[in-house]
């Protein structure tokens, strides 16, 4: 089944270690984005790609970064991670942003733990 | 800037119950689509429904079904014959048409906790 997947699931850092959370989807979509979701709280936009155009939400923090190698894959980098970053990390695809394309499907989230 | 507003905290409901969900929504914009998302406790966001403004008749899912008031900006969710694995955080989402500046991008309101009681 095509699908949009998360790893790991779970993901344990030291305050201030740089960690790295990856996406795959299957489903071929052109466009990814990155969400960050606190306990109880609607999912924030972090940035999304436009195929290979990056664009950053105004009130994304410098720490967050995002790469995205090739259609298939997209990463989020937290440079130097703080007790406040510990979230569960939502990624999503889109087919298009067209008339009829703008359905967001989400994988499973990264939970992250920032010790 | 568009809002979503999701008015209930929690709600619940008894097994092969019905239950309404409320959402309300604030745009200028007259191109633009509307979700209801399901989040289960450590799960996948799933798509439960969407509807296109621009379309007069509220979309249907199996047992989910909407009631879209464009001129009051409103669209709850309603759940007929409820199921324990109904019971999740319900997201209502809005995001604008092709055009707007904010096009693709996914607004939220503040999600619904639904208990499912057998």
């Amino acid at each position: 089944d095509a699908m949009v997947i998360q790893n790991p699931r779970y993901q344990v850092t030291q305050f201030g270690k740089p960690v790295t959370l990856s996406c795959s989807q299957t489903l071929n979509h052109n466009v990814m984005y990155w969400y960050q979701q606190k306990s109880s709280q609607a999912p924030k936009l972090l940035f999304h790609y436009y195929d290979k155009d990056f664009n950053n939400e105004a009130d994304t923090p410098d720490n967050f970064q995002s790469r995205r190698p090739n259609t298939s894959f997209c990463f989020l980098d937290i440079r130097s991670p703080g007790l406040g970053d510990a979230a569960m990390y939502l990624c999503a695809t889109s087919r298009d942003i067209a008339r009829g394309q703008e359905t967001q499907y989400f994988g499973p989230g990264t939970r992250l733990l920032v010790l | 800037a568009q809002t979503v507003t999701q008015s209930q905290p929690e709600m619940s409901v008894q097994e092969a119950e019905t239950v309404t969900l409320s959402c309300t929504y604030d745009t200028s914009e007259s191109d633009y689509y509307l979700f209801w998302y399901k989040q289960p406790p450590s799960r996948q966001m799933i798509l439960v429904i969407r509807q296109e403004a621009y379309k007069q008749q509220n979309a249907t899912e199996n047992r989910f079904s909407v009631n879209f008031q464009k001129a009051a900006k409103s669209f709850s969710l309603k759940i007929s014959d409820s199921q324990l694995g109904d019971a999740a955080m319900y997201f209502c989402a809005y995001t604008e048409g092709a055009g707007g500046t904010s096009y693709g991008k996914l607004t939220f309101g503040q999600g619904t906790i639904l208990t499912v009681h057998p």
